[in-house]
């Protein structure tokens, strides 16, 4: 295991609510990063916390934002939903030694969110 | 364009067989290379890096060409336990550093 834990592992919700998931790193990392993968596709880059500031975005709406805390655990939240937000939402964490390196990423488990 | 692009598949081989993924990508900046796994429903785990002297990690050899920017995961003896997705995963460049990005996956199918 990666030691990386995601929450919860499944949600409803109807199109126009808010949802926030959650993301707890792996010991010692810094950086998490938030992934959305639709079925059949591979994760599309939504955008990456490094020590609590946006560090890079995806090409996401603004609808899509999020926050990470000191202890580096990691909220993604998106309002207004719409069906097509239907998707395993992935974190992953990573340690590098600056904000940009390339260091492996360590996805956790995944929230599976159903938009109906 | 997109950054990464693989064929889907899927393939469906017998046990023992040997299996050749490839993929390419588009932007010649990028770093780090990496294949990922993915089991049915599952989150993404990674298989191995990339290099460009090409590695090899058990039954798993993997080469890159940066010349024709192609990544390539060749599997031997193909056990049951390797039907999965694989991911080809291309670290972003540049300002787009720590950003991964992933093909659509190769579904590979091992039967007995």
């Amino acid at each position: 295991e990666t030691g990386v834990t995601q929450s919860p592992t499944h949600l409803i919700k109807t199109r126009g609510q808010q949802v926030t998931l959650r993301c707890s790193s792996q010991s010692g990392h810094n950086t998490v990063s938030w992934y959305q993968q639709a079925l059949g596709q591979g994760p599309q880059f939504i955008f990456q916390y490094y020590r609590e500031e946006e560090n890079g975005r995806g090409n996401f709406p603004p609808r899509f934002s999020g926050l990470q805390f000191p202890n580096y655990s990691s909220e993604l939240n998106v309002n207004a939903l719409e069906l097509d937000d239907s998707a395993l939402y992935l974190c992953a964490s990573s340690s590098p030694l600056t904000g940009t390196s390339t260091d492996t990423q360590y996805f956790g488990p995944g929230t599976r969110l159903t938009v109906l | 364009r997109k950054e990464v692009e693989q064929d889907p598949g899927p393939f469906n081989v017998p046990e023992g067989a040997t299996v050749a993924f490839n993929c390419t990508y588009s932007n010649s900046a990028s770093q780090s290379f990496f294949w990922y796994r993915q089991d049915c429903r599952k989150e993404p785990k990674l298989l191995m890096s990339v290099y460009s002297s090409g590695n090899e990690d058990g039954r798993f050899t993997a080469q890159l060409n940066r010349a024709s920017q192609y990544i390539s995961l060749l599997i031997r003896d193909s056990k049951l336990s390797d039907s999965a997705t694989y991911l080809c995963v291309v670290n972003g460049p540049g300002s787009t550093l720590g950003r991964l990005y992933f093909g659509r996956g190769t579904q590979l199918t091992v039967w007995p």
